[in-house]
């Protein structure tokens, strides 16, 4: 089993449209969790991290259930920019590594 | 600027050729990565490094090996060993503590001719 999994999509959204994507990890010591979005043929960028309360920034919002073991992004009213590729980055806490999910490919189509 | 600078952006190379990649960063952090990505998937780690002289295997190092002399500094080598070697390499820092972000290089395009 992958330490951390993310369904590979492609997801296929009209603008506005809301989606969601979901992400679980296997080591119940992961410390920190974040979301990174990758465009073709660059570097990965920090989306947000993700916080045990919840967070929200503009479109974005990230839940983290630690019970559960999954992280999970909301992007609502999806522009065409928002397409890309999302990765999920789980941090160990006892061994600092930083593992990445495959990542969910998300087209917005207008 | 502050940063994380991988050098250089293409690279190719002979079979059987050892080659060096280059990651530098004048962030201060302690933490660098090294992620390996083919195409149309995720990254894999490599070997990371939490502090200087110091460094781990992470889930597909046979083939590579790694250095950390300097902070700033945390060189891959892509030995003859490894043996699909063609992939975009990523170089990644971060402070190392709790809750603090990865930032990433514009990574290298390596292709073995």
């Amino acid at each position: 089993r992958k330490e951390v999994e993310q369904d590979p999509g492609p997801f296929n959204v009209p603008e506005g449209a809301t989606v969601a994507f979901n992400c679980t990890y296997s080591n119940s010591a992961s410390q920190s969790f974040f979301w990174y979005r990758q465009d073709c043929r660059k570097e990965p960028k920090l989306l947000m991290s993700v916080y045990s309360s919840g967070n929200e920034d503009g479109r974005f919002t990230a839940q983290l259930n630690r019970a559960s073991q999954y992280i999970s992004l909301l992007i609502r009213d999806s522009k065409l920019s928002d397409s890309a590729t999302y990765l999920c980055v789980v941090k160990s806490g006892n061994t600092g590594k930083l593992i990445f999910g495959q990542g969910t490919t998300l087209q917005v189509k207008p | 600027d502050g940063g994380i600078t991988q050098s250089p952006k293409y690279l190719f190379r002979k079979e059987g050729q050892n080659v060096t990649l280059s990651c530098e960063q004048n962030l201060n952090h302690d933490a660098m990565y090294w992620y390996r990505q083919d195409p149309g998937q995720g990254l894999r780690l490599i070997y990371y490094s939490q502090i200087v002289n110091d460094f781990q295997k992470g889930d597909i190092a046979e083939g590579y090996s790694v250095s950390r002399e300097k902070k700033e500094s945390f060189p891959l080598t892509v030995t003859s060993a490894q043996k699909n070697p063609t992939a975009f390499y990523l170089c990644a820092s971060s402070r190392g503590t709790e809750n603090t972000e990865a930032f990433f290089g514009q990574g290298t395009r390596l292709t073995v001719v």
